[in-house]
C-alpha cells in the first residue's frame, strides 16, 4: 500500500526555526509537494521536490531524499501566523498525490 | 471570478438525498480534481478529470459521481447521500496532469449528512 507519514502536531515558539519531517511509501514517485492550511482554509502550495537536495524559498525550505524516502519541510524565523497545518504529499506513478493527514504547527510567543 | 469557486459554502443534507456540490474555475486548467477531507485522515482523491470530456476514478469514489461537460465546470453528486459522506469536500484544478501539477483549491464545501 501507499503511506505517508508526517507528525500529528507540534509545537514551536515564535522567532525560533522548526522542522517538520515527512516519510513516505508509494508505487512510483515523481515528485513531493508541500501545501501549508490554515484552520478552515484551503490548502495553498508550498513547494515542490523532485530531485535531491534543499530548496529554498525565503523562509522555508524543503528537502529531499528519495533513496530514504524522506523529506522536511523546515520555517525559519516563526511567526504567528504560520500557525496552521503542514501537508505533505507525493506525485505516485500514475501522477496522482498521495496526502499525508497533515501536521498542524501550534506557534506560542 | 478569480481561481475556483465552490457552492454552496456548507449544506446540512438528510440521508437518502441527491446533492450536486458545483466547482468552476477560471483559470483554464486542464485537470481538476475532487477530494473529501476528514479529521486525521489526508486528503482523498474521489473523482479526478484531466480533460474536458474524460473522468477517472480516485481511491474513495462510491457512492460519487462527476461530469467534465467543458473545461470551467466540474460538478460532483452524491446520487444517495449517507452519513459517511459527511466531510469537508475540496475541489482542486492544474494546469497539466502529469510531473509538477501544482494544485489549486477551491474554499471547499462543509457537507453534513444526518
Amino acid at each position: 500500500g501507499q503511506n505517508i507519514d508526517q507528525p500529528t502536531e507540534m509545537t514551536a515558539t515564535e522567532g525560533a526555526i522548526v522542522q517538520i519531517n515527512c516519510t513516505y511509501q508509494t508505487s512510483g514517485f515523481n515528485g513531493l509537494f508541500w501545501y501549508q492550511q490554515h484552520a478552515g482554509e484551503a490548502p495553498t502550495f508550498l513547494s515542490y521536490n523532485v530531485l535531491d537536495g534543499l530548496e529554498e524559498k525565503g523562509r522555508f525550505s524543503s528537502f529531499l531524499s528519495r533513496s530514504k524516502g524522506y523529506s522536511y519541510l523546515l520555517l525559519k524565523e516563526l511567526q504567528m501566523k504560520d500557525s496552521a497545518s503542514y501537508l505533505c504529499a507525493v506525485l505516485d506513478s500514475n501522477y496522482q498525490l498521495i496526502w499525508g493527514a497533515g501536521t498542524k504547527l501550534i506557534i506560542k510567543p | 471570478i478569480a481561481g475556483i469557486t465552490q457552492a454552496p459554502t456548507s449544506q446540512i443534507l438528510a440521508a437518502g438525498r441527491r446533492m450536486t456540490l458545483r466547482c468552476t474555475q477560471d483559470m483554464r486548467h486542464n485537470a481538476m480534481y475532487w477530494y473529501r477531507q476528514d479529521l486525521g485522515l489526508g486528503l482523498r482523491l474521489i473523482h479526478y478529470s484531466n480533460t474536458a470530456g474524460t473522468t477517472g476514478k480516485g481511491e474513495v469514489p462510491d457512492g460519487y459521481s462527476v461530469s467534465r461537460a467543458n473545461t470551467d465546470d466540474f460538478p460532483l453528486t452524491l446520487a444517495s447521500a449517507v452519513p459517511s459522506q459527511t466531510s469537508v469536500y475540496f475541489c482542486a484544478s492544474s494546469d497539466s496532469s502529469g510531473v509538477y501539477n501544482e494544485q489549486f483549491f477551491g474554499p471547499g464545501t462543509r457537507l453534513t449528512v444526518l
